[in-house]
């Protein structure tokens, strides 16, 4: 089993839309985790970092569900330019695996006008 | 500001070949990373650095070797290049949080495309 994993999607929707992804990760003893986002044939931009009681920056809201070993990022009002690839990145802090930066591989969006 | 810097940002290769790719960051970072990425693959870890002299195996470190001889230097190598290896390299770096590891906040290179033939 992958150690974080992403419905790659793609994910088609038109503006003004509200779109969630989720991001699942197999190992509990993951600390921290976070959002990116990829322009095509650019390098990944940290979106949002995300903490245990959720919290939101604007029209993006992340949480995160320790239980189910899950995040999620929502988008509401989807804009033209919120087209792109989001990352789900997780780190592990324990033992061997300290410091460790983990990628799922991605969920596609595209916004249509 | 330079940030992370990655050379070259493009080689084509033939198999067998060998080759190094440098990333050089000038924020003092303790954690240092690279990545490769390739079509419906995400960014997916070779090897990576929690500080200078140390390296860790990522997912995929076969077919490759890293040093960390100083701190603002993390190098890739490739021993004996094969068509596999064909891909987009990404190096990162991230400064320490709070607690202790990596921020989270990665800084990333531009990338370097690699073709092995």
């Amino acid at each position: 089993r992958k150690e974080v994993e992403q419905d790659p999607g793609p994910f088609n929707v038109p503006e003004g839309a509200t779109v969630a992804f989720n991001c699942t990760y197999s190992n509990s003893a993951s600390q921290s985790f976070f959002w990116y986002r990829q322009d095509c044939r650019k390098e990944p931009k940290l979106l949002m970092s995300v903490y245990s009681s959720g919290n939101e920056d604007g029209r993006f809201t992340a949480q995160l569900n320790r239980a189910s070993q899950y995040i999620s990022l929502l988008i509401r009002d989807s804009k033209l330019s919120d087209s792109a690839t989001y990352l789900c990145v997780v780190h592990n802090a324990g033992g061997t695996s300290y410091g460790k930066l983990t990628f799922g591989q991605g969920t596609i969006l595209t916004v249509h006008p | 500001n330079a940030g992370v810097t990655q050379t070259p940002k493009f080689r084509v290769l033939k198999t067998g070949q060998s080759m190094t790719l440098l990333c050089a960051q000038d924020m003092n970072h303790e954690y240092m990373y690279w990545y490769r990425q390739d079509p419906g693959m995400g960014l997916r870890l070779i090897h990576y650095s929690v500080g200078e002299g140390t390296t860790a195996k990522g997912e995929v470190p076969d077919g490759y070797n890293v040093s960390r001889l100083k701190k603002q230097n993390f190098l890739l190598g490739l021993e004996s290049a094969a068509p596999s290896q064909t891909s987009v390299y990404f190096c990162a770096s991230s400064g320490p949080g709070l607690a202790g590891g990596p921020t989270g906040e990665l800084f990333f290179g531009e990338g370097s495309r690699l073709t092995v033939l």
